[in-house]
């Protein structure tokens, strides 16, 4: 069985850092490409960033490029987040989701609220 | 960025009626690559259809797509108790980029 598990959100000051991970079992991590999409509140998904299989090509949605890094770490199957200089708009669910396209498997996601 | 809208916002309707939801881009999909999420209350999205017609495993054959180009077209032949729910469009030609939904509630 498929299964993504997101850790590492919280609350988190802006200007902040967090360090999100995604724990894939069920399938080989090394064969896809990932993708993380994140939720606000109230508001339908947004595309964050994903990857290829081996970590060399990466992209991002224009409001977090210089500040997210995607990565990954296929002897560990898990995938990661860094999300620096954080803001206020950047609170949302974040979710893990295999595909770099559509995703067909997602992770239950993990909260992250940027406030003072 | 190719914007996505979707449209009505919110569907009342019955169990048993047929559900016709839309959505628009501001330019053309390439190659229909566009696709059909649904989502509940606390939950993921679900992938319901890709490629802008393929039913994704496992999702009942009352779920379609339909459309090309600009124009995108999510159906449900029969309304489910459990079909009552969120829809989102997302596109992947371009980027990726989401639609911001259409609730099916229950009239």
């Amino acid at each position: 069985e498929v299964q993504l598990v997101e850790s590492g959100g919280g609350l988190v000051q802006p200007g902040g850092s967090l360090r999100l991970s995604c724990a894939a079992s069920g399938f080989t991590l090394s064969s896809h490409w990932m993708n993380w999409v994140r939720q606000a509140p109230g508001k339908g998904p947004e595309w964050v960033a994903n990857i290829n299989q081996d970590g060399n090509e990466k992209y991002y949605v224009d409001s977090v490029k210089g500040r997210f890094t995607v990565s990954r770490d296929n002897t560990k199957n898990s995938l990661y987040l860094q999300m620096n200089n954080l803001r206020p708009e950047d609170t949302a669910v974040y979710y893990c989701a295999r595909g770099g396209s559509y995703s067909g498997y997602w992770g239950q996601g993990t909260l992250v609220t940027v406030s003072s | 960025e190719i914007v996505l809208t979707q449209s009505p916002g919110t569907l009342s309707l019955s169990p048993g009626e047929r559900a016709t939801l839309s959505c628009r881009a501001s330019q053309s999909v390439s190659s229909n690559n566009l696709a059909w999420y649904q989502q509940k209350p606390g939950q993921a999205p679900r992938l319901l259809i890709y490629g802008a017609s393929s039913r994704a495993t496992g999702i009942p054959d009352r779920f379609s797509g339909s459309g090309s180009g600009t124009d995108f077209t999510l159906t449900i032949s029969r309304l489910e108790p459990e079909d009552f729910a969120v829809y989102y469009c997302q596109q992947y030609g371009s980027s990726r980029t989401f639609g911001q939904g259409t609730k099916v509630e229950i009239k």
